[in-house]
This record gives structure tokens, C-alpha cells and sequence, in this order.
């Protein structure tokens, strides 16, 4: 079954403690993304990947990072978490044609995350 | 960077009636597509449109792409309650790989 699966779903945690969500898709997907979603603002691009070792900031990359060492994983790492970054965050690949994004987008299922 | 707008923000419509929703952007798009979030869900891809005044029906729901590739449009006809959820628009241009989401329109539909 074609899926893009996140962990941990959910996770509270402090400020200053460091975290991975990881993400990880089976379709062979070169584009790679990370979003978050907060009541009133939709949906905001973290980081995206091309491919391996190929990645590029969204509109809101600041206090996170992400690599690609594998074509199937994209994990995201928040070195030093602050509660502004609380937030639904969703993992999301796709097939890239050109210089187009083609087709379906996949969404994880998300990941709620609370930094107290 | 590249501002989508969407508008708007709510609609609460009667079982039957139409709803559209309504994208802009400030800067020309290679490509918009078009998601469906349920409550507490994820977003599900519903469509991409890339050509200039393209017009593409999946049964009650048309999307439309401008002819300047700037804005966009669903319209759904006689919404049903299985159409609740927030619909979002989410563009790209020809400068880059980056998606750019509208904030969605939530739609209501009570029976």
C-alpha cells in the first residue's frame, strides 16, 4: 500500500530539548516536504527535498533542520524546540516530471507536537 | 515570497446548495492543485491543473485555472455533508520546487 508514514504521532515535550520526527515513504518519491498547520494560517512549507541530499527552505525554516541521506526518509529535526513551535506538522512526497510537481501529493498522518 | 489567497474563509451552506472557493496568487503559477482536508485528518490531493484556462470535472466538483495562471477555482454543485472539510489551493512557480498553500475555505454543510 502506497503510504508516507511520520513518527511519533504525538509528542509533548521542553523547550530546549532536542527531537526528530521522522518520515518515511514507500513509492519511490524524489520530492520530499514538511509543513505545519496552525489554526488560522493553513498550511506553511518547512524544508523540501529534490532528492538524496538535495533539500531547500520553505517559507518557514527558521528552528528546524532536515536531511536526506535516503531517497525514502526525511526526517525533521528541531535542534533547540520553543512552544512557538507547537504545532501539527505533516509530511508529504510526491513524484516531480520536469520542473513540475506531477500529480498526487501523499500526506502523512501527521504529527501533534507541544513544547511546554 | 509568493502569496496565495483564498477566499473564503468559512462557508456554511444547506445540503444542495453550491459552494466555490477562490484562489489568487500574486505571481504567475506553473501549476495549482487542490486538496481536501477532513476534521482531523490529512490533506488528500484532489487535483493538479497546469495549462492556461484549464477546466477539469471530477463529478459534482469543477476546478478551473485562470487564463493569466494567477488564480484559480472549485465549485462544487449541490454539496452534500460528505463534502465537509476545509479545501485548500497550493501553487508552485516557475522559479522553484516550493508549494505554496492558501489558508483554506472550511466548509460547513448541514442537512
Amino acid at each position: 500500500e502506497a503510504q508516507v508514514t511520520q513518527n511519533p504521532r504525538y509528542l509533548i515535550t521542553v523547550t530546549g530539548k532536542k527531537l526528530t520526527v521522522t518520515c518515511s515513504q514507500n513509492m519511490n518519491h524524489e520530492y520530499m516536504s514538511w509543513y505545519r498547520q496552525d489554526p488560522g494560517l493553513g498550511l506553511r512549507q518547512i524544508y523540501y527535498s529534490m532528492n538524496v541530499e538535495v533539500t531547500d527552505k520553505g517559507d518557514v525554516p527558521e528552528g528546524y533542520k532536515v536531511s536526506r541521506k535516503e531517497k525514502r526518509n526525511f526526517p525533521l529535526i528541531l535542534e533547540s524546540p520553543s512552544p512557538n513551535q507547537t504545532s501539527l506538522y505533516f509530511c508529504a512526497s510526491s513524484l516531480v516530471g520536469g520542473r513540475v510537481i506531477t500529480d498526487t501529493q501523499y500526506f502523512g498522518p501527521g504529527t501533534r507536537l507541544t513544547v511546554l | 515570497g509568493q502569496q496565495v489567497m483564498q477566499i473564503p474563509q468559512y462557508q456554511h451552506v444547506q445540503e444542495g446548495e453550491d459552494f466555490t472557493t477562490y484562489c489568487n496568487s500574486s505571481t504567475t503559477l506553473s501549476n495549482i492543485q487542490w486538496y481536501k482536508q477532513r476534521p482531523g485528518g490529512h490533506p488528500v490531493f484532489l487535483i493538479q491543473l497546469v495549462k492556461s484556462g484549464e477546466v477539469k470535472k471530477q463529478k459534482r466538483l469543477t476546478f478551473q485555472f485562470g487564463e493569466a495562471k494567477k488564480n484559480s477555482s472549485l465549485h462544487i454543485t449541490a454539496t452534500q455533508t460528505t463534502d465537509v472539510g476545509t479545501y485548500f489551493c497550493a501553487g508552485t512557480t516557475n522559479s522553484g520546487y516550493a508549494l505554496n498553500f492558501g489558508k483554506g475555505t472550511s466548509l460547513l454543510v448541514t442537512p
